[in-house]
């Protein structure tokens, strides 16, 4: 058990670009969660997924942001036409079912959009 | 509307006294409250958790309370390390199928050795 993975660690863009981030949650996990961190905040919660379905997504999660889990394992989080505001650490965390109140991190990717 | 609080930015104690975080929460329907700690550059890692119906929890050198009536935990960290320093966030989850948890803005913690 390595824990949970992300990739990239780190990610600078131009705005008004796509990026894509990777989440590889912890292999037994089927509940899985992205949060958003902002400089001086706690982590935001964005979606969760349960095995493939995406089961509850935030409001700050606008129409730029879709993300997916297609065969329930990893999952990804594509940020379409990105803007300054983008800029941010995402979490990606991952949990058992029966005890789904404990969620796992993994080491973010850090966002930077010039 | 911020619904968990820390309201300590920061923290300072010396190497082997006991180090004190609060927490404080408005929303009624959290019954179950988590602490983790966060090393710059890292996701945040799990420390320690407690339900709803217990009022204290320890885990070695851990301790979360409680205090129902108050809406306000607290995490007790004894004795301190200098290893220990780290921001501490506090996090809360509402009953029922909502999994969703809602974060503090932390506590920077600084042990001196």
């Amino acid at each position: 058990d390595t824990g949970v993975s992300q990739d990239p660690r780190h990610k600078i863009t131009k705005r008004g670009q796509n990026v894509t981030f990777r989440c590889d949650p912890i292999s037994e996990h089927n509940r899985l969660y992205w949060y958003r961190q902002t400089l001086g905040q706690g982590p935001e919660f964005l979606t969760y997924f349960q095995n493939e379905a995406q089961l509850e997504k935030s409001r700050l999660l606008s129409d730029r942001f879709s993300a997916e889990r297609p065969k329930g394992s990893f999952s990804t989080l594509e940020i379409q036409r990105t803007e300054q505001g983008d800029s941010a650490m995402y979490l990606c965390a991952s949990s058992l079912e029966y005890r789904g109140e404990t969620q796992y991190f993994g080491p973010g990717t850090r966002l930077l959009v010039l | 509307d911020q619904q968990v609080k820390q309201n300590s930015p920061s923290l300072s104690v010396q190497e082997g006294r006991i180090s004190i975080l609060n927490c404080d929460y408005t929303n009624s329907m959290f019954d179950y409250f988590l602490w983790y700690k966060k090393y710059p550059a890292e996701g945040p890692t799990f420390l320690i958790s407690i339900s709803s119906i217990k009022d204290k929890n320890e885990d070695g050198r851990f301790t979360v309370f409680l205090n129902k009536s108050a809406k306000h935990l607290s995490l007790h960290i004894v004795p301190s390390q200098p290893g220990d320093s780290a921001v501490y966030f506090c996090a809360a989850k509402s009953g029922g199928s909502n999994y969703k948890l809602t974060f503090g803005k932390g506590t920077l913690l600084t042990v001196n050795p």
